[in-house]
């Protein structure tokens, strides 16, 4: 199957600060990636599609000037929190489809704490 | 609005004994798809069905994707300590959505 990663798998952070998290797609091109977020023992919340070359497309309730989003070529994706607080912390997890399938390929995951 | 239906949300079962689990919509899909999920880590896929009645077997895993192409079952014989996850499926109309997850405890 297509393989995805992510960078870092985790992160501490203070407050206030921003943190990058990066989506690579290994061995295949993806036009879009996808950014989950899931909270403990939940499933996982979409926040944006990330298209290559154009604004990403956010989710209701997603502030699109937190979580900043740059598809910059065709194999990666970073997602920016920035001004970082500790109701940020969770698991962010991108994902990307080989664009003719429904099917979507998760990355590890990056585990964000913020203090 | 979509809506994604899990059950049961948590499973924990003996070694060796079979199970099923749900997951239901009221919109048809054009795909599903399950996924298993270990804890810190990303959810990995296990199989994609397409066709109404479709079914699919993966070892001991069966899945099975509704006539009406709106609900799936995923069935573990003889379940191993190694099957404990979260199980989650997700549908795609014109964005994939998830389910909330069946979490599967295997006991040796």
């Amino acid at each position: 199957g297509a393989v995805v990663s992510q960078h870092p798998s985790r992160v501490i952070c203070k407050s206030g600060t921003s943190v990058k998290i990066e989506c690579r797609s290994l061995d295949f091109q993806a036009t879009t990636m996808f950014w989950y977020r899931q909270f403990p023992k939940q499933s996982l919340m979409l926040m944006a599609t990330s298209n290559e070359g154009s604004k990403a497309t956010y989710e209701q309730g997603v502030e699109k000037d937190k979580f900043l989003i740059n598809h910059a070529s065709l194999t990666l994706s970073t997602l920016t929190v920035t001004s970082a607080h500790p109701e940020d912390s969770s698991f962010y997890i991108c994902s990307a489809d080989l664009g003719s399938t429904d099917t979507q390929y998760f990355g590890p995951g990056t585990r964000l704490t913020v203090l | 609005t979509q809506l994604l239906e899990q059950s049961p949300q948590f499973l924990s079962i003996q070694e060796g004994e079979n199970l099923t689990v749900y997951c239901n919509s009221s919109s048809v899909f054009s795909s599903l798809q399950w996924y298993r999920q270990e804890p810190g880590e990303g959810p990995v896929l296990l199989v994609t069905v397409v066709t109404g009645g479709e079914v699919k077997k993966l070892k001991r895993l069966t899945f099975q994707f509704g006539d009406a192409r709106k609900d799936s079952s995923l069935h573990i014989t003889a379940a191993q300590p190694g099957d404990t996850g979260l199980y989650l499926c997700a549908g795609f109309v014109d964005k994939i959505i998830f389910g909330k997850g069946t979490r599967l405890h295997i006991l040796p």
